[in-house]
């Protein structure tokens, strides 16, 4: 089993500015894995983070809008820049452990 | 990775087998098959995984056809807080590899 956290658990936050949300995970991981999950939808993923190195972007999302942060083995940080209303979603980071993989409770962002 | 076909909700009665299926008619050999929920304002949670044997577990059954082209999900005996979005994934890269997930069912059990 693996446990992960994430701060901060939600925000408001005024379009134009940036929100940088952490996550811990109580275990050394080579990958970790941030996803979008817009009201209503299903997860997306946005991107997979190596420690040591830059993070892979899936399709419709940049490094410029999404940049991450990958310092060691159980952290990593997800910045949302210069954010608009429609970047009002929940936010989770995860790992794989094994066949697992393991989410995070979610960070909930409205931009208003 | 193969995608899957889920239907969009079940009712399920309080105490009843929920059975919820999936469709993965172009899954590949060595592709397995995954089964998370994610219970309302929670991450997903892992709840089972197969090859091409039926698998049971302390939460839930996987029944994955001979041919592999579908999977059933049951709950034996499915309580309220079992209400969630069930999504089936097919996936050979296990846990270590990045999660496309669909849309999922959404199970609403019933008291």
């Amino acid at each position: 089993s693996a446990v992960i956290s994430q701060k901060p658990s939600r925000d408001i936050c005024q379009r134009g500015t940036s929100l940088t949300i952490q996550c811990q995970v109580d275990s050394q991981v080579t990958m970790m894995f941030w996803y979008r999950q817009q009201p209503g939808q299903s997860l997306t993923l946005i991107a997979t983070a190596n420690q040591g190195s830059e993070a892979t972007y899936e399709s419709g999302f940049v490094i410029d809008k999404f940049p991450i942060s990958r310092p060691n083995l159980t952290f990593s940080t997800l910045t949302v820049s210069n954010m608009s209303p429609e970047d009002s979603s929940i936010y989770l980071c995860g790992m794989g452990f094994y066949n697992e993989q393991f989410f995070g409770p979610g960070t909930r962002l409205t931009v208003l | 990775d193969a995608k899957t076909t889920q239907p969009t909700s079940m009712d399920c009665a309080e105490g009843r087998a929920a059975n919820l299926p999936c469709n993965h008619s172009t899954i590949s050999g060595n592709e397995y098959v995954y089964w998370y929920r994610q219970i309302h304002s929670q991450g997903p949670q892992y709840i089972i995984h197969g090859l091409k044997n039926n698998e049971t577990n302390e939460m839930a059954s996987l029944i994955i056809t001979e041919d592999r082209k579908s999977s059933t999900l049951i709950l034996p005996h499915a309580t309220l807080r079992d209400t969630a979005v069930y999504y089936c994934i097919v996936s050979d890269s296990g846990g270590y590899q990045k999660v496309t997930f669909g849309t999922g069912t959404k199970l609403q059990v019933i008291p």
